[in-house]
């Protein structure tokens, strides 16, 4: 069964500042999904990376998978307070596996 | 288009007592999940159909919980005899298909609270 890490679990960041979070899986898995979650709501898709070396950017975010490594990471440039929310990576569809989230905070 | 839908979006109930929780995943989408969801922690699996059947319900906790797809589109997901620790925010998705790289698309949740 995949097992997904994420760290940080929690993040607090400066507005305009540059963060990286990471996701690590622990087998081979066809696909790497990134989600996001704005409090009491449901799961927003935002990447879907599908091989080795995929780089995909909306905005601010740009999410990135190294399969050797099985490792995905989630890059944020300038962050801005609307992108506060928790960001979840998943793998192994159709039963999928979630990290545990990464729960971010931007301040002014 | 008419995403997922869940109901109902909140449930209290005492400990011991019977629930169903519905989702109508949106039209022509032939795989149907369900995710639960505890307070500060990722989604966790509990089973997944693809038409009618269940083709994977390795998820689920124990026998107490069932889930239902009678005609391939509304689901229901059944717990028996509720405890505390069932107190969670279940999810609902559905996708075109169960290949991985079909999306999985999320309801807005049933938050149940095991009193």
């Amino acid at each position: 069964e995949l097992k997904v890490e994420q760290n940080p679990l929690f993040l607090s960041m400066q507005e305009g500042k540059n963060y990286t979070i990471y996701c690590n899986y622990s087998t081979t898995s066809d696909r790497l999904y990134w989600y996001r979650q704005d409090p009491g709501k449901s799961l927003e898709s935002l990447f879907v990376l599908l091989s080795n070396g995929a780089v995909k950017q909306e905005g601010r975010l740009m999410a990135s998978l190294d399969t050797k490594a099985r490792l995905s990471t989630l890059h944020i440039t300038a962050a801005v307070h609307d992108l506060s929310a928790t960001y979840f990576c998943a793998g192994g569809a159709p039963a999928m596996r979630f990290g545990a989230g990464t729960r971010l905070t931007v301040k002014p | 288009g008419a995403g997922v839908s869940q109901t109902p979006s909140n449930k209290v109930t005492e400990k011991g007592k019977y629930v169903e929780l519905r989702c109508d995943p949106i039209s022509g989408h032939t795989a149907l999940y369900w995710y639960r969801q505890s307070l500060g922690q990722g989604p966790e699996f509990l089973i997944y159909f693809q038409g009618t059947g269940a083709a994977d319900d390795s998820g689920l906790p124990n026998d107490r919980f069932f889930a239902v797809r009678p005609e391939g589109s509304v689901s229901t997901l059944k717990i028996q005899r509720t405890e505390r620790g069932d107190s969670a925010v279940y999810l609902c998705a559905s996708s075109l298909g169960t290949a991985s790289y079909n999306e999985q698309f999320f309801g807005p949740g049933t938050r149940l609270t095991v009193l």
